[in-house]
């Protein structure tokens, strides 16, 4: 069974520049996480879809981040523009149901110049 | 104060002993408990859940959780050099929110 696939892997961009960020859950895992995690500290939860619906983006700064995940598969998360501080690691993970184990993708890097 | 702590090391375990991670949470009604292992560059990787008081074995690994306290701790017998990594400690608030502390980056010692 495929894991939880995210792409690209890494990115660089310089700020005030937009990005995007895919993820593909596990096949049947209706709930979806994004995490943002910081060098030297843990994830931090920054919306999380139960099938197509966000219930919880209540860490999502919306002034430029914005996600979806339109047909309750896979989602995108987007920053717009990119600021210096954005730079982290940008972690996906699915699970089937709130109350089940959480599988983390191997993130993305974004490094903002 | 922050709502999940630990101490983020390092740890330096000589290889054979046993490695004690430990974690404290504020939220007095957390009902389930986690303990991650991150290595360098990879992703979190689920290693141990407790949800009752007490003691959970599985393998080298056992988890002892404390509510009364608001202590969770992870013991690892018999460490090997393959257990260096960072150990998150993972707290679920309510019936959703998994918050994580900081982690504690362990190194063992061949």
């Amino acid at each position: 069974e495929a894991g939880v696939v995210q792409s690209p892997r890494y990115k660089i961009i310089e700020k005030k520049q937009p990005v995007a960020f895919w993820c593909n859950p596990i096949s049947g895992h209706n709930t979806l996480y994004w995490y943002l995690q910081n060098l030297g500290q843990g994830p931090e939860l920054l919306i999380r879809y139960e099938n197509e619906e966000a219930v919880d983006d209540s860490q999502l700064p919306k002034d430029r981040f914005s996600a979806e995940r339109l047909k309750g598969v896979d989602s995108t998360l987007k920053i717009q523009p990119a600021e210096l501080g954005d730079s982290a690691v940008y972690l996906c993970a699915s699970s089937l149901g709130l109350n089940n184990e959480q599988f983390f993708g191997p993130g993305t890097r974004l490094t903002v110049l | 104060q922050k709502e999940v702590e630990q101490n983020s090391g390092p740890l330096s375990v000589p290889e054979g002993a046993i490695a004690s991670l430990n974690c404290t949470y504020s939220d007095r009604g957390s009902q389930s408990f986690f303990w991650y292992r991150q290595y360098s560059g990879k992703s979190p990787e689920l290693i141990m859940s407790i949800y009752s008081n007490g003691d959970k074995e599985d393998g080298r690994f056992t988890a002892q959780l404390n509510k009364a306290s608001q202590y969770v701790s992870l013991l690892i017998r018999d460490s090997q050099p393959s257990d260096s990594a960072t150990y998150l400690c993972a707290v679920k608030q309510g019936a959703q929110k998994l918050v994580f502390g900081q982690g504690t980056r362990l190194t063992i010692n061949p």
